[in-house]
């Protein structure tokens, strides 16, 4: 059973456009979303990440969205540049000190010149 | 700092081998998980430990083994190789107070 649905599965842009990648959660006890980036031969690495008292953030060119009532995050790249061209990883978790990411199955992003 | 260090970084494995994918981390953080990474499938939960002597399942725990004696090291041990252990496998610690997770550069195992 999936519990983070990613989509899409692959996304190609021009520089200075603004790729969204969207994730839907079932479990409604979730109540942490990080984005994960990832480098060919390289682990994930934390992006970003939200709560859901909040319906977005900002930090740097990357936004996060926030729907609670739908079950929905999504994430937007702004200005986006070659640089960005990763696999990009949605995850949700519930609270306490054995909490487990779920992860979505990842988006590969090419940002193209 | 290290961070999350794994070793070894290739491994070629025959179907009934075993084998130990080492994993450290010199953050000090209780909470250390395994993932492996498999193409369409993104990262699944194998087995977690949430302090020294403590271990618990993933997602996809069969076929693997954990243990916990310190809190710097959580080693992940295939017992009997199987070529659907063909995958890359990632070692993270966690930070208690914001959840973040830190991941090591992975392991690649091929099992024929």
């Amino acid at each position: 059973q999936q519990q983070v649905k990613q989509s899409p599965q692959s996304l190609i842009v021009q520089k200075g456009g603004i790729p969204i990648i969207n994730c839907a959660y079932e479990n409604t006890a979730f109540d942490y979303f990080p984005w994960y980036q990832q480098f060919p031969g390289k682990g994930p690495a934390l992006l970003i990440a939200i709560r859901p008292d909040v319906s977005e953030k900002k930090e740097g060119r990357f936004t996060i969205s926030f729907n609670k009532s739908a079950k929905q995050f999504s994430l937007h790249i702004m200005d986006s540049q070659p640089g960005d061209s990763a696999t990009y990883f949605c995850a949700a978790s519930a609270s306490g000190t054995a909490s487990k990411l779920t992860f979505g199955t990842g988006t590969r992003l090419q940002v193209t010149l | 700092n290290a961070g999350v260090t794994q070793t070894p970084k290739f491994q070629v494995l025959k179907t009934g081998q075993s084998m130990t994918l080492q994993c450290a981390q010199d953050m000090n953080h209780e909470y250390m998980s395994w993932y492996r990474q498999d193409p369409g499938m993104g990262l699944r939960l194998i087995h977690y430990s949430v302090g020294a002597g403590i271990t618990d399942q993933g997602e996809v725990p069969n076929g693997y083994n954990v243990s916990r004696s310190t809190t710097e090291d959580f080693p992940l041990r295939l017992l009997s190789a199987a070529p659907s252990q063909t995958s890359v496998y990632f070692c993270a610690s966690k930070e208690t107070v914001n959840e973040k997770l830190f991941f090591g550069s992975g392991t690649q195992l091929s099992v024929l």
